[in-house]
């Protein structure tokens, strides 16, 4: 079992949806991060959280420390969202998820 | 800023060879971390400095692999020598103030082994 959880794996959805993906992770954190990777291999960082709720835009992160799961969600999707989202989460050393590969149809 | 810069973009070598991957972080992040990403395994963290000093190289997969910090806007990630698993994207990032911060990644080496 990874120590970082990502489900689903792969989301395909329309213009204009809501989206959720979530987060599980079995270490202990400081932090929990959602990264984006781009098509073109960038990777920026989204969010960093430690408790509670941030949200930048049209993107809300949560996380519950006592279930030790957070999600991100996108709302109003837009096809520039496809991506790939990470979780990432960690102290001084982070580990991975898996990613999620996003795709929003026009 | 310009953001993190990393050179070379694109590296194919063949097996063997030396590989040399260089970074220059933010000005004023005093950590720097190297990542490699592969299909396989996904990111992980190879080494992390604090102000010029490796402060976790426990990712480092073998004794092939080394990293350098010569000052604080510079480092090195060397591979000697190279084999076609070590194939993968290396990114470099920075942070202010802790490993906690938000990180800054830069664009990534697409390293080819054959």
């Amino acid at each position: 079992k990874n120590e970082v959880e990502q489900s689903p794996q792969n989301l395909t959805a329309q213009e204009g949806e809501f989206i959720t993906i979530n987060c599980s992770y079995s270490v202990g954190i400081s932090a929990l991060h959602w990264l984006q990777q781009h098509p073109g291999g960038g990777i920026v960082s989204l969010f960093m959280l430690s408790s509670g709720k941030k949200k930048h835009g049209r993107l809300i992160a949560t996380i519950n420390i006592q279930e030790k799961h957070s999600s991100l969600h996108i709302t109003a999707s837009h096809p520039r969202d496809s991506a790939v989202y990470i979780c990432a989460a960690g102290g001084s050393r982070l580990t991975f998820g898996e990613g999620t590969q996003l795709t929003v149809n026009p | 800023d310009a953001g993190v810069i990393q050179s070379p973009r694109h590296e194919v070598t063949e097996m063997g060879q030396e590989v040399t991957l260089r970074c220059k972080p933010i000005s004023g992040h005093d950590y720097l971390f190297w990542y490699r990403q592969t299909m396989m395994r996904g990111l992980e963290l190879l080494i992390y400095f604090n102000n010029n000093v490796p402060i976790d190289d426990s990712g480092m997969p073998e004794d092939r692999f080394s990293a350098k910090m010569p000052n604080a806007s510079f480092s090195t990630l060397k591979i000697q020598p190279s084999e076609p698993r070590d194939s993968a994207v290396y990114f470099c990032a920075s942070s202010y103030v802790g490993p906690n911060n938000e990180q800054y990644f830069g664009p990534g080496t697409r390293l080819t082994v054959t």
